[in-house]
């Protein structure tokens, strides 16, 4: 079993629309998570580190369910510009100060 | 401020020549981790360092593979002998670990490396 799974995608939203997507991990000792996107053929770029409450960054909503070990992404009122793919990224206490990265959620958003 | 830069942004090598690929990191950033990404796949981790210790290496795929951070800034990643698999772009990420729980990693824009 991978460490961070996600769903591929793609996730194809409609412009203006509300899209949701989750990641799931395997290690009840995760301590920091993140989202980042990354755009065809660039780096990957930190979008928002998700805190315990949750957090909101604009039109993004990040939430953590520790119970279930999955983390959320909600992006509300899409962009075209939202296209990318959003990357789950978790630290493993154990793993030190390494990062692990999910395979990443493809979002497709179309006119 | 200068984010993360990475040196060359493309680079074409014949199978079985050494390439070395050259990191900047951003300035006070303790820690700078290697990553390779073949198209369509996700990250691999390669190789991490942090301050004067000593690096993690146990994502380097065969002793073909190097890397040395000289003076805690600047790194260089060695790939002796390419080989057409080692085709893939490589990334350079730094982070300023644990001030104020701050673990994030910020990414250069990569260079890819082309072996034919």
């Amino acid at each position: 079993r991978k460490e961070v799974e996600q769903d591929p995608g793609p996730f194809n939203v409609p412009e203006g629309a509300t899209v949701a997507f989750n990641c799931t991990y395997s290690n009840s000792a995760s301590q920091s998570f993140f989202w980042y996107r990354q755009d065809c053929r660039k780096e990957p770029k930190l979008l928002m580190s998700v805190y315990s409450s949750g957090n909101e960054d604009g039109r993004f909503t990040a939430q953590l369910n520790r119970a279930s070990q999955y983390i959320s992404l909600l992006i509300r009122d899409s962009k075209l510009s939202d296209s990318a793919t959003y990357l789950c990224v978790v630290r493993i206490k154990a793993a030190g100060n390494k990062l692990t990265f999910g395979g990443g959620t493809r979002v497709l958003v179309k006119p | 401020g200068a984010g993360v830069s990475q040196s060359p942004s493309n680079k074409v090598t014949e199978k079985g020549k050494d390439v070395e690929l050259r990191c900047d990191p951003i300035s006070g950033h303790t820690a700078l981790y290697w990553y390779r990404q073949s198209l369509g796949q996700g990250l691999e981790f390669l190789i991490y360092f942090q301050g004067n210790s000593a690096p993690d290496k146990s994502g380097l795929p065969s002793d073909r593979f190097s890397a040395e951070r000289t003076g805690g800034s600047v790194s260089t990643l060695t790939i002796q002998r390419t080989q057409q698999e080692d085709s893939a772009v490589y990334l350079c990420a730094s982070s300023p670990l644990g001030r104020g729980g701050s673990y994030e990693q910020y990414f250069g824009p990569g260079t890819r490396l082309t072996v034919t």
